[in-house]
């Protein structure tokens, strides 16, 4: 079965601090993605990863940046944590070729920043 | 902005009735996607339905296209407690490839 996993269900940090948010998936996919979702908002795009060591912008990245040094992983690094940085934030992945194949989310991790 | 914006932000009915949520979007799409999320958890994929189809049925599912309206709707019929979630819609950028989620239907189905 398809499976994209989040290594934190529930963080909280304090302001200032570096956060690791890590995500797995084990369907070989290319294309890795990095979402905070909201209130009213939505979801957003912060990063997104289309091969290994290749990185191109969302909508938010500031504040953030990423790293994919292995194909089935893929993190979201907030350099220094603020408080409007604290939302739930979701990973998701597919296959390459096109917008035909549909997006696999992880179940999301909740950063709370005091 | 190129996202999907659905309509009606928050819809509540009763067990056995039906439910349409409406998504509209500007840009040029080859496809149009739904997704389904529980509270506090990831999406799931529903359906997808391409830009040359204006029609699509899974289960209890319905979903339209209109592209020369650029609108969708999702029908799920004879809804249940279990349908209670968020809904959102992702139209695909012909131009990008890139799925772009609106804010989404919040659904809440009472028993």
């Amino acid at each position: 079965d398809v499976k994209v996993t989040q290594s934190s269900r529930y963080l909280v940090k304090r302001t200032g601090e570096k956060v690791f948010l890590e995500c797995v998936q084990d369907m070989d996919h290319e294309n890795m993605f990095w979402y905070r979702q909201d209130p009213g908002l939505g979801l957003r795009l912060i990063y997104f990863s289309y091969d290994v060591k290749m990185k191109e912008k969302g909508d938010i990245p500031e504040g953030y940046s990423v790293s994919r040094e292995k194909k089935e992983r893929f993190s979201l690094i907030l350099e220094s944590a603020s408080t409007n940085q604290t939302s739930m934030y979701l990973c998701a992945s597919k296959p390459s070729g096109g917008g035909f194949h549909t997006i696999y989310f992880g179940e999301g991790s909740w950063l709370t920043v005091v | 902005s190129q996202q999907g914006e659905e309509d009606p932000q928050a819809l509540s009915i009763q067990e056995g009735e039906n439910a349409t949520m409406n998504c509209s979007y500007k840009t040029s799409i080859n496809n149009l996607q739904w997704y389904r999320q529980n509270s506090g958890r990831g999406l799931v994929h529903l359906i997808l339905i391409r830009s040359n189809e204006r029609e699509k049925h899974s289960g209890r599912l319905r979903v339209t296209l209109d592209t020369s309206k650029k609108s969708s709707s999702l029908l799920i019929t004879a809804s249940r407690a279990a349908d209670t979630a968020s809904y959102f819609c992702a139209p695909v950028s012909s131009n990008t490839g890139k799925l772009i989620f609106g804010q989404g239907t919040t659904l809440q189905v009472k028993p």
